[in-house]
């Protein structure tokens, strides 16, 4: 059992937008501003699309978002994609535990 | 540009000890702040921390496997070595090093599928 709590699917036609949430507690997510997200297609290495709960690093389309209220952190994105399925997770910074927390990710079907 | 990679041995028998090695560039081991995890993922399965070794040799284990767990690093080679005793086939997993900074995987290596099988 993961530490943060994701869906575990989702799903959106082209061009909507999708929510996935990340729900922690407040030694994690709802304490400190460490979340990150994470996407990983089939097969291959998780990459960074969202780091300090709402910053994106070089490189990443302005399509993904991120935000974070009380102990629920969010990754939104907007004008969805074929490319954008994947798998997501987030990840955290937490105060109970010597290492970060990962949720149990979720699968984004772009239908 | 950062790139790191996993090595090491695909198929494990029951009981083994895993020696993996996650050599790195475009970073150094010897900067304040830097870090470098192990992370695994089961088939089908969420992702796990492991392990984790700072530029200081500070090192971090998940506490359900830190009696079986071992990492260290080597600052002249740009490589970190994760050790992993008494593997079971419930171990068998991909394995992934990272670049890890302020709480954050920056890059990734590839990964390495190690399976635990007799």
């Amino acid at each position: 059992q993961s530490a943060l709590t994701q869906p575990a699917s989702v799903s959106g036609s082209p061009g909507q937008s999708i929510t996935i949430s990340c729900t922690g507690t407040s030694s994690d997510v709802g304490g400190y501003n460490y979340v990150s997200w994470y996407q990983q297609h089939p097969g291959k290495a998780p990459k960074l699309m969202i780091y300090d709960v709402s910053n994106r690093p070089s490189g990443v389309s302005n399509r993904f978002s991120g935000s974070k209220s009380g102990n629920t952190a969010s990754l939104t994105i907007s004008g969805l994609q074929a490319e954008d399925e994947a798998d997501y997770y987030c990840s955290s910074y937490t105060s109970s535990s010597t290492l970060e927390v990962f949720g149990g990710g979720t699968k984004l079907t772009v239908l | 540009q950062i790139t790191l990679k996993e090595s090491g041995p695909t198929l494990v028998k029951p009981t083994q000890t895993l020696t993996l090695t996650c050599t790195f560039s475009g970073f150094s081991l010897s900067t304040s702040g830097v870090g470098v995890g192990w992370i695994r993922q089961p088939p089908g399965k969420a992702l796990e921390w492991l392990a984790l070794i700072y530029w200081n040799d500070d090192k971090r284990y998940s506490p359900s496997l830190k009696s079986r767990l071992t990492i260290t690093k080597d600052t002249s080679k740009n490589q970190v070595v994760l050790t992993m005793t008494n593997m079971d086939p419930v171990d068998t997993a991909t394995y992934y090093c990272a670049h890890f900074e302020s709480s954050i995987l920056w890059d990734w290596g590839q990964g390495t599928l190690v399976t635990v099988s007799s």
